[in-house]
């Protein structure tokens, strides 16, 4: 079974340009979830969906990220206009649903190393 | 409000000791999920264990043991006779079922296994 895949791996902007990050879920995967993670600590979230539908972005910085999951399968983290603090690792997460199994089980990207200058 | 405390940030051991990495955590309510994730050099968080708030039952995998007490709110992680490749950040979360599906993450404690 295919993990969770992200793109690019690695990206390197200027303070006040944009960017995007690409994230696709494994297979069946109803939720998605984008972290950013910066160095020496633990992933904070940014946003959850459930399918396609939001289910919390109370920590995106809504000013200049947003996200959207297409057709509730992929989904892009976009950065407008990045700041020096916005250097970390991005990471997309994704999981079964309530009443599976498998819920609460989050399964990580190798994530997107930012780096704004 | 929901937290993990991970009160170590930094381990190192020789290889074939004994480790054990501490994890506290508070929430109120009753039903919730804990974790441990690892995160080799590489980046990806890998998937340990799941454990729900009402199996108190300690496990054993391989050279991994996980002690759950809730009297204490803590969940540790103890690696038995150390390797190098176990040499990575392991991160304790919380994950509360009535909020939805929102994982509270601890600082992460950052194990070196020394050969």
């Amino acid at each position: 079974e295919a993990g969770v895949a992200q793109s690019p791996r690695y990206k390197i902007i200027e303070k006040r340009q944009s960017v995007a990050f690409w994230c696709n879920p494994i297979s069946g995967h109803a939720t998605l979830y984008w972290y950013q993670q910066i160095l020496g600590q633990g992933p904070k979230l940014l946003i959850q969906f459930q399918n396609n539908g939001v289910v919390d972005d109370s920590q995106l910085p809504k000013d200049r990220f947003s996200a959207e999951r297409l057709k509730g399968v992929d989904s892009t983290l976009k950065i407008q206009p990045a700041k020096l603090e916005d250097s970390a690792v991005y990471l997309c997460a994704s999981s079964l649903g309530r009443g599976t199994s498998g819920f609460g089980v989050q399964y990580f990207g190798p994530g997107t190393r930012l780096t704004v200058t | 409000a929901q937290k993990v405390t991970q009160a170590q940030t930094e381990i190192s051991v020789v290889e074939k000791e004994d480790v054990t990495l501490d994890c506290v955590y508070e929430t109120r309510d009753t039903t919730y999920y804990l974790f441990w994730y690892k995160q080799p050099p590489s980046g990806e968080l890998v998937f340990l264990i799941r454990r729900n708030s009402f199996d108190e039952q300690n496990e054993i995998s391989g050279r991994y043991s996980w002690n759950f007490q809730k009297s204490t709110s803590s969940f540790n992680f103890t690696i038995t006779a150390s390797q190098v490749v176990d040499s990575a950040v392991y991160f304790c979360a919380l994950v509360d079922t009535n909020t939805g599906n929102q994982f509270y993450f601890g600082t992460g404690t950052s194990l070196t296994v020394i050969p």
